[in-house]
């Protein structure tokens, strides 16, 4: 298996800007999660999926962020319109409940936002 | 909602044994994972502890469970320069959610 997908690994973009994460979890996780990361506020949850069903959003920063899962081997984060505060690293996460719940994380996605 | 502490730095020796540190707030956890981040890579787990052990060895990996004062430690035994990377405590929910919760990262630095 490829392990989970993430696409751009770099984005680079201006202030007002529409930005597009992409994340092909692990082929029969059915549980895939979307997370931040900066030196500032380490590593932070911003919503998780179940069965392509947003369970929690309760850690997106506000309106200007959206996730979608329409199938069990896609989600998109989108930031519009994306600010200078937004640059991190973004990773997506899948599972395989049943287990011991061990996430398999992503490369992740590298935003600048100038 | 659960808060997970460590200490953000650690240098040893090469040759040395490494201790990373972690308390947390939430006794539910039924696994508590141990992540490793290289530099410009994502987390990938190291090791884990069911809530139910004390303690569990794996190779050169020791992990340590206090459940009476939520402490979590990792034990890294003849360190080395490979080892050099940030290590993240993550106590999990409990039973039914397959959240994690994440310390910010105790970044080791291994000295030749």
């Amino acid at each position: 298996d490829a392990g989970v997908i993430q696409s751009p690994r770099h984005e680079v973009t201006e202030m007002g800007q529409e930005v597009t994460l992409r994340c092909k979890p692990i082929s029969g996780h059915d549980y895939l999660f979307w997370y931040r990361q900066t030196m500032m506020r380490g590593l932070e949850l911003l919503i998780y999926f179940n069965n392509n069903v947003p369970i929690d959003d309760s850690g997106m920063p506000e309106d200007r962020f959206s996730a979608k899962m329409p199938n069990a081997s896609f989600s998109t984060l989108k930031i519009q319109p994306s600010e200078p505060r937004d640059s991190a690293v973004y990773f997506c996460a899948s599972i395989l409940s049943g287990g011991r719940g061990e996430q398999f994380f992503g490369p992740g996605t590298r935003l600048t936002v100038l | 909602g659960e808060d997970v502490e460590q200490s953000l730095f650690l240098s040893v020796r090469e040759g040395d044994s490494s201790v990373i540190n972690c308390t947390y707030t939430d006794s539910s956890s039924t696994y508590l994972y141990w992540y490793k981040q290289e530099p410009g890579a994502g987390l990938q787990l190291l090791t884990y502890i069911f809530s139910n052990m004390d303690m569990k060895q794996d190779q050169r990996l020791t992990v340590l469970l206090n459940k009476k004062d939520k402490h979590l430690s990792l034990r890294i035994a003849d360190t080395q320069t490979g080892d050099s990377a940030i290590y993240f405590c993550a106590p999990g929910s409990g039973a039914g959610s397959y959240q994690l919760t994440f310390g910010k990262g105790t970044k080791l630095s291994v000295i030749p």
